[in-house]
């Protein structure tokens, strides 16, 4: 079964730091773009990061560039988001998902996790 | 940056009804465009890529049509398990932008 399974979410104070896991199964992770997709409570999809198949490429949004740092490890098939400097509009669940096509990242997102809550309050 | 703009924000129609929704680029982005449903507490669902190619396992009273700016989306007979929030999202460039969302919901 294909499968994205999302792990590190939780409370942390502003300023802190988090690092989430993606952990893929059932499909050949280093042939697939992947990405990391955030909503906040109640609010909408927002994307927020994407990194090609072998991980020399990189992309974020302007909200968290320079904070959050996108990585992979094919060996583990493993998606990572590294988040330092969060903040309270960080709050949110956050989605990895998978690119649609092998190699391509033109034809939406075909695999999501189940989410983790990240919640950055005092 | 590509905005995507979502009308309506909500909708209400009955089990039966044909439903559009309408989804517009501030940009071409040629026929970049998928389509996303979500239930609440669940993750986004893919229904349509490139505007108008269905997803795998997807009903085909789904369809959506568009390219350049304008984009729809197209229920042709809705079904009760297709009350739920639709957002569309462009993948012609970074960032990957979402619309905002359209709530559709029981009338």
């Amino acid at each position: 079964e294909v499968q994205l399974v999302e792990s590190g979410g939780g409370l942390v104070q502003p300023g802190g730091s988090l690092r989430l896991s993606c952990a893929a199964s059932g499909f050949t992770f280093s042939s697939y773009w992947m990405h990391w997709v955030r909503q906040a409570p109640g609010k909408g999809l927002v994307w927020v990061s994407r990194i090609n198949s072998d991980g020399s490429s990189t992309s974020y949004a302007d909200s968290v560039k320079g904070r959050f740092t996108i990585s992979r490890d094919n060996a583990k098939n493993t998606l990572y988001l590294q988040m330092n400097s969060l903040r309270a509009e960080d709050t949110a669940v956050y989605y990895c998902g998978r690119a649609g096509e092998q190699l391509v990242d033109y034809y939406g997102m075909d695999v999501w996790g189940q989410g983790t809550t990240v919640t950055v309050s005092s | 940056d590509i905005q995507m703009t979502q009308s309506p924000s909500s909708l209400s129609a009955s089990v039966g009804d044909r439903v559009t929704i309408t989804c517009r680029a501030s940009q071409s982005i040629s026929s970049y465009l998928n389509w996303y449903q979500q239930k609440p507490g669940k993750a986004p669902k893919l229904l349509i890529y490139t505007a108008s190619s269905l997803q795998s396992g997807v009903p085909s009273r789904f369809s959506g049509s568009g390219s350049g700016t304008d984009f729809t989306l197209t229920i042709s007979s809705l079904q009760p398990e297709d009350f739920a929030t639709y957002y569309c999202q462009q993948s012609y460039s970074t960032p990957r932008t979402f619309g905002q969302g359209t709530k559709l919901e029981i009338k």
